[in-house]
């Protein structure tokens, strides 16, 4: 079946402008994911969602950065304002229910802010 | 807070070669405990994990893994690496109650010579 989608695959954006980045999970996981990461790194949390519930946004790294997922599917995660600093691959993964339930990974889309 | 140490960051082996990439974790407990493989351009895909039971932990491509809780460790192995094993490498840890995040290492990028 289908995997995880991500779109765009690539961004490049101008500092301070905004942009949006879409995750399609596999159809019926309850789990979605997001991850950062930057160059040479192991991907960090961002945030995550039950359904459409966002229980934990613990690793957004500024109030500029949102995620939604308003109808237990797709999900966007928006970063206003953009920074240099942004500029990373973010990954979207997601996962069926269980804290065991492998997550599953959708090819990430590489942000470049200039 | 848990974390993950994958202390090489870069190895190269010749084909045929056997391989043991490191992974150290720390955790108040047992975690749930992962490894995923990235090639250049693609999301993670999982090649195994350990949640429970038998320390030993087969996973595809020939990759296997050992538990080792005495030591805190979870270091992956293949008997004989193909070409096409050249890759990046990520151990990550995964709570078994609370936070459904997980936290990867660094990675190991692993080149094959001919």
């Amino acid at each position: 079946g289908a995997g995880v989608s991500q779109s765009p695959r690539y961004k490049v954006a101008k500092r301070g402008q905004d942009v949006a980045l879409r995750c399609d999970p596999i159809s019926g996981h309850v789990s979605l994911f997001w991850y950062q990461q930057a160059l040479g790194q192991g991907p960090e949390f961002l945030t995550y969602f039950q359904n459409e519930a966002q229980l934990d946004k613990s690793g957004l790294p500024s109030d500029r950065f949102f995620a939604e997922r308003p109808e237990g599917s797709v999900s966007t995660l928006k970063i206003q304002r953009t920074q240099q600093e942004d500029s990373a691959v973010y990954l979207c993964a997601s996962s069926p229910r269980r804290p065991r339930d492998e997550q599953y990974f959708g090819p990430g889309t590489r942000l470049t802010v200039t | 807070a848990q974390s993950v140490t994958q202390p090489d960051i870069h190895i190269t082996v010749s084909e045929g070669a056997s391989l043991e990439l490191r992974c150290n974790y720390s955790y108040g407990a047992t975690p749930y405990l992962f490894w995923y493989v990235q090639s250049p351009g693609q999301g993670l895909q999982l090649l195994l994990k350990y949640f429970s039971g038998d320390t030993l932990v087969q996973g595809i491509k020939g990759f296997e893994a050992e538990f080792k809780r005495s030591q805190s460790s979870f270091n992956l192995r293949k008997p004989s690496v193909h070409w096409s094993d050249a890759a990046e490498y990520f151990c990550a840890v995964g709570a078994r109650t609370g936070r459904r995040a997980l936290t990867f290492g660094s990675g190991t990028r692993l080149q094959v010579q001919p």
